[in-house]
């Protein structure tokens, strides 16, 4: 399965600032979650957004979904140092069978304090 | 709920020899099971699909006889390195699905396995 791309790849802020990071896949899909990962560790599910919505909330989390581009977004408001790991999008694609997920390439966040 | 372990979370071995990971659905039961790979700062590469009581359906390019993929029951899936390399040194983390839907997958906390 061919792997989505994120950018940027990495990205360095100060604590408060938001930060954006973007996902473009290549197939349809049904929807696309973002997930986040601390470093050495397993996966934790932040968010999922359906093909059939544009944008979804979640605390500070704002995810956006654009089908016709193949896109989306996380934007992580008013960061905190607790936020640096790295953010990954999947998406389950409406042509791959049983329940597989295909991962971004992922973007490395580190917030300063 | 929906918790995944894995065993070990670290493990060092000789080349040559075989290295068993164990992946857990600690709360729930889990037809399905994902095995991927990760080396440093890069994605999760799926390797194989587990379901209980078959055989693992694995990804273009994933050797079969090198990496074992047992599902013996509804909430343990092995893998099994076999003549461990260096180059098979990476972070393997399993996951589980609830359904029958991707976005219903855990993930499991990962094994680093290093090979010397």
């Amino acid at each position: 399965s061919q792997q989505g791309e994120e950018d940027p790849q990495a990205l360095s802020i100060q604590e408060g600032e938001n930060a954006t990071m973007n996902c473009s896949y290549k197939t349809s899909i049904n929807n696309l979650q973002w997930y986040r990962q601390n470093s050495g560790r397993g996966l934790v599910h932040l968010i999922l957004i359906r093909s059939n919505e544009r944008e979804k909330h979640s605390g500070r989390l704002r995810v956006t979904l654009d089908t016709s581009k193949k896109s989306s977004s996380l934007l992580i408001t008013a960061s905190r140092a607790a936020d640096t790991a790295s953010y990954f999008c999947a998406t389950e694609g409406q042509e791959t069978s049983g329940s597989r997920l295909t991962f971004g390439e992922g973007t490395q966040l580190t917030v300063n304090p | 709920g929906a918790v995944v372990s894995q065993h070990p979370s670290r493990v060092i071995c000789k080349s040559g020899t075989s290295v068993k990971i164990e992946c857990r659905s600690l709360d729930f039961q889990a037809t399905t099971m994902f095995w991927y790979r990760q080396f440093p700062k890069k994605s999760l590469m799926l390797m194989a699909t587990s379901n209980e009581g078959s055989k693992a359906t694995y990804e273009q390019g994933v050797e079969k006889d090198k990496f074992l993929i047992n599902h013996a029951s509804l909430t343990l899936s092995t893998l099994t390195v076999t003549s461990a390399h260096p180059e098979d040194s990476s972070f393997y983390i399993c996951s589980a699905n609830t359904g029958t839907r991707a976005y219903e997958q855990y993930f499991g906390p990962g094994t680093r396995l290093t090979v010397t």
